[in-house]
């Protein structure tokens, strides 16, 4: 069936890049997606990127997709305290429903 | 524009019992899709309600209903509660068209139930 994969816990330092990854099943995703939370919070949308799309970038994000190898991932340039929240990846296609991975939980220190 | 609003934010209700849950989407939206937050089983899609008619489903059982109104909101409900219910509920709203390009969905959120 269909799933998304996700490192569950990733820790940067403060001005560095934060980088992190995702892959998918479905073949027939035809969008993917990064979300956002913060503790106690819905999920905010950061950024999607078209399955015929390689990278998109959208001011400190890029995102790289690797269609061959069903490789997404979401790059956080200079990385900063308020990043520190959990990011997921999700795949989906038609009808609104969105594959969810488990989620990264980004941890920023000084 | 006003975001996705969801009513109320906690909830916490005792087995057996049922409950209803409020989604309004964002003005113009036709599309509203639940789904449940849990932290063993993560994120999972409920359903999908377009123009007042369901159009995608997940794998729930049927305690879990949902319907829209014409206005596009959306209420959600579960009856006959069990333990492990208790989770955040978390309403999106899109358009609703196919293409991509215009089927972003934006989350609430989100209701936080708990059940006893």
């Amino acid at each position: 069936g269909e799933d998304v994969e996700q490192s569950l816990f990733l820790s940067v330092r403060e001005g560095d890049s934060s980088v992190i990854n995702c892959t998918y099943t479905d073949s027939s995703s035809t969008y993917l997606y990064w979300y956002k939370q913060e503790p106690g919070a819905g999920l905010q949308l950061l950024t999607y990127i078209f399955s015929n799309m390689d990278m998109k970038q959208d001011q400190r994000l890029t995102v790289l997709l690797n269609k061959k190898d069903k490789h997404l991932s979401l790059r956080i340039a200079d990385t900063q305290t308020g990043d520190s929240a959990i990011y997921f990846c999700a795949s989906g296609g038609g009808y609104n429903k969105l594959i969810f991975g488990a989620g990264t939980r980004l941890a920023v220190h000084p | 524009k006003a975001g996705v609003t969801q009513t109320p934010r906690y909830l916490i209700k005792t087995r057996g019992q049922q409950v209803t849950l409020s989604c309004s989407p964002i003005s113009g939206h036709r599309s509203v899709s639940w789904y449940q937050q849990t932290p063993g089983q993560g994120l999972q899609f409920l359903f999908e309600y377009f123009s007042e008619t369901q159009r995608n489903k997940g794998n729930f059982p049927g305690r879990f209903s949902g319907r829209q109104f014409s206005n596009s909101r959306s209420e959600m409900n579960v009856s006959t509660l069990e333990l492990g219910d208790s989770a955040l509920y978390l309403c999106a709203s899109s358009l609703g068209q196919v293409n991509f390009q215009r089927n972003t969905q934006y989350f609430g959120p989100g209701t936080r139930l708990t059940v006893l």
